[in-house]
């Protein structure tokens, strides 16, 4: 299947900082890809759809000030948690739609990125 | 609007089969299925896209009933490797939308 990477796998930050997640799609190029985010034993939580060259579409409930999504290029969206708090804590994981997979649809998941703000 | 899925968790032993349910409340455009082992990223299992489709790889399948708005996922001769949380994920009718996933069904295969 695609390859989606994430970067870091892990991050533990001091609070009140800010921390940038990158997402990259590997071997195909990805126009949209999703931010999601989960926590201890429960469902992916869709947090916004990032588009190649245009502003990502949040979910309702998520501060666009505070979750800063930029999709620079066909292959590489990034997640910035501003001003992270304890409560921001999280599995954040990408997902890159592949473009010719067995259909238009399909996600392939990054491996993830684990945050802990202390 | 999250799927319902059940049962919220399951223990097989190895060769056992099991069956998990996915419904809707709403039309839908396609089914999708990830499995999810602990501390790791989901993987694609399938998607599934037309009414009365079924599809399968090794001895996990899965069909799509449109009209009911469900899906099926089936684990046939279960292996340890088949444990984890097994997640569908729903996209509604018109296509290109987000797919909202259910709350997981987690599978534990034991000897």
């Amino acid at each position: 299947g695609a390859v989606v990477s994430q970067h870091p796998s892990w991050v533990i930050c001091k609070s009140g900082t800010s921390v940038k997640i990158e997402c990259r799609s590997l071997d195909f190029q990805a126009t949209t890809m999703f931010w999601y985010r989960q926590f201890p034993k429960q469902s992916l939580m869709l947090m916004a759809t990032s588009n190649e060259g245009s502003k990502a579409t949040y979910e309702q409930g998520v501060e666009k000030d505070k979750f800063l999504i930029n999709h620079a290029s066909l292959t590489l969206s990034t997640l910035t948690v501003t001003s992270a708090h304890p409560e921001d804590s999280s599995f954040y994981i990408c997902s890159a739609r592949f473009p010719s997979g067995p259909s238009t649809d399909t996600q392939y998941f990054g491996p993830g990125t684990r945050l802990t703000v202390l | 609007q999250q799927p319902v899925q059940s049962p919220q968790a399951v223990i097989l032993r190895e060769g056992e089969d099991a069956v998990i349910n996915c419904s809707s409340s709403k039309a839908l455009y396609s089914v999708h299925w990830y499995r999810q082992k602990h501390g790791e990223a989901p993987v694609f299992l399938m998607i599934l896209l037309k009414g009365g489709e079924q599809k399968g790889h090794d001895k996990i399948s899965a069909s799509f009933n449109e009209k009911k708005q469900q899906s099926s996922l089936y684990l046939t001769a279960s292996q340890l490797s088949y444990s984890g949380t097994y997640f569908c994920g729903t996209e509604g009718k018109g296509g290109y939308q987000k797919v909202t996933f259910g709350i997981g069904t987690k599978l534990q295969v034991i000897p």
